[in-house]
């Protein structure tokens, strides 16, 4: 089974650039979830979609930070415009769902994004 | 405010040294605990979900207990080796969208 994959793999720009991270979650995986992992800390929640809707977005700086999770498969997660305190790794989940008991995330590789 | 906190920090062991970490996490509400080890480039790779008080699971050489009373957990190496090496991140998940809050975890270097 293919696991979660995420492009780029490391991103260097400018402050006040755009960048944009893709994630392609497991197949069949209805819940999928943006993760910011800033070095010293543990990974924070961003945004989480169930199938193509937002169910938690608390925590994503609304200003500068977006996502989207058409059809419910991919996603895109935009920062616009960037900051140096953005510079971290992007970390994409996904799991089955909410009706499985197990509750398991499966993370791909992350994105390591520097802002200069 | 949801703190899940890991000590120690970071751990240099040398190899065939068995070694443990802690996590700590509020007991009240508490559904399940996560561990994860990522090592650097790679996919964080899930290693246990524990529920219940007592629980204790084992995978080769690594073992994890959990006391929900108290809330902690306990993630036990034994006879480590090189590949060991990796960042150990716990995590609590609870609420209804099931959401999962780590600590900063424990970063293992095993020197061969």
């Amino acid at each position: 089974e293919a696991g979660v994959a995420q492009s780029p793999r490391y991103k260097i720009i400018e402050k006040r650039q755009s960048v944009a991270f893709w994630c392609n979650p497991i197949s069949g995986h209805a819940t999928l979830y943006w993760y910011q992992q800033i070095l010293g800390q543990g990974p924070k929640l961003l945004i989480q979609f169930q199938n193509n809707g937002v169910v938690d977005d608390s925590q994503l700086p609304k200003d500068r930070f977006s996502a989207e999770r058409l059809k419910g498969v991919d996603s895109t997660l935009k920062i616009q415009p960037a900051k140096l305190e953005d510079s971290a790794v992007y970390l994409c989940a996904s799991s089955p769902g909410r009706d499985t008991s197990s509750y398991e995330q499966y993370f791909g590789p992350g994105t390591r994004l520097t802002v200069t | 405010i949801l703190n899940v906190e890991q000590s120690p920090q970071s751990l240099h062991v040398q190899e065939g040294d068995s070694t443990n970490f802690t996590c700590s996490f509020p007991s009240s509400n508490f559904y399940a605990l996560h561990w994860y080890r990522w090592e650097t480039a790679k996919s964080p790779e899930a290693l246990f979900v524990m529920t219940l008080n007592g629980d204790e699971k084992k995978k080769g050489r690594i073992s994890a207990t959990l006391n929900t009373k108290e809330g902690y957990s306990y993630l036990y190496i034994k006879g480590s080796q090189p590949e060991d090496s990796a960042t150990y991140l716990c995590a609590m998940g609870r609420g209804s969208n099931y959401k999962l809050t780590f600590g900063k975890g424990t970063l293992l270097t095993v020197n061969p």
